[in-house]
């Protein structure tokens, strides 16, 4: 398998634009999440689906943040309109959960969009 | 608050030499540790977990210590190497969520 896909690896935008961030989680898995990586706030979890349901969104800074997952193989981050402050990486994770409400476990990383907001 | 206490200080070490990195959690709820490593320009890795059960969990070369009464954690490295330069994050689990530290960053020194 070849992990979890994230593309694009790099994008750079100036403030205002639309940002549309994607994610493909490990073949079987049935739970995604959407972290983001400052240096001041570390690692942040944004979102997680289990079933392509979003399950807690509690984490999503406001309302210029959206994510979908429309199948098991695929979920979009997007960000409009786009500020300077969203400069962060962005990381998206799978697992598969067997346990309903059991969502640690060993979570897999992809390897992040690193986004610049001018 | 619910937190995980790592203030990313820098640990540097030689070759061979055991490395200690410690974190301090502050939920009492939390009944789930896990331990990530991140190396640059990648995303985060899985190393070792550990129940609120156990006190020491072993894997190959790493070992993790719970301590429950002063909600410490702590990573050890046996005989670092330098592939093991990355930076270190300990994750808790309140309620069901990852909650990741700050991260410590482990330096190599051949």
């Amino acid at each position: 398998d070849a992990g979890v896909i994230q593309s694009p690896r790099h994008e750079v935008t100036e403030m205002g634009q639309e940002v549309t961030l994607r994610c493909k989680p490990i073949s079987g898995h049935n739970s995604l999440f959407w972290y983001r990586q400052t240096m001041m706030r570390g690692l942040e979890l944004l979102i997680y689906f289990n079933n392509n349901v979003p399950i807690d969104d509690s984490g999503m800074p406001e309302d210029r943040f959206s994510a979908k997952m429309p199948n098991a193989s695929f979920s979009t981050l997007k960000i409009q309109p786009s500020e300077p402050r969203d400069s962060a990486v962005y990381f998206c994770a799978s697992i598969l959960i067997r346990v309903p409400g059991q969502v640690y476990n060993e979570q897999f990383f992809g390897p992040g969009t690193r986004l610049t907001v001018l | 608050g619910e937190s995980v206490g790592l203030h990313l200080p820098t640990l540097s070490v030689q070759e061979g030499d055991n490395s200690i990195i410690n974190c301090a959690y502050s939920n009492s709820a939390s009944d789930y540790f896990i331990w990530y490593k991140q190396e640059s320009g990648k995303g985060p890795q899985f190393i070792i977990d550990i129940r609120s059960n156990m006190d020491k969990r072993q894997g190959q070369r790493v070992t993790v210590l719970l301590n429950k009464t002063v909600k410490h954690l702590s990573l050890q490295i046996a005989a670092t190497q330098p592939g093991d330069s990355a930076v270190y994050f300990c994750a808790e689990t309140p309620g069901g969520k990852l909650i990741f530290g700050q991260g410590t960053e482990l330096s190599v020194k051949p």
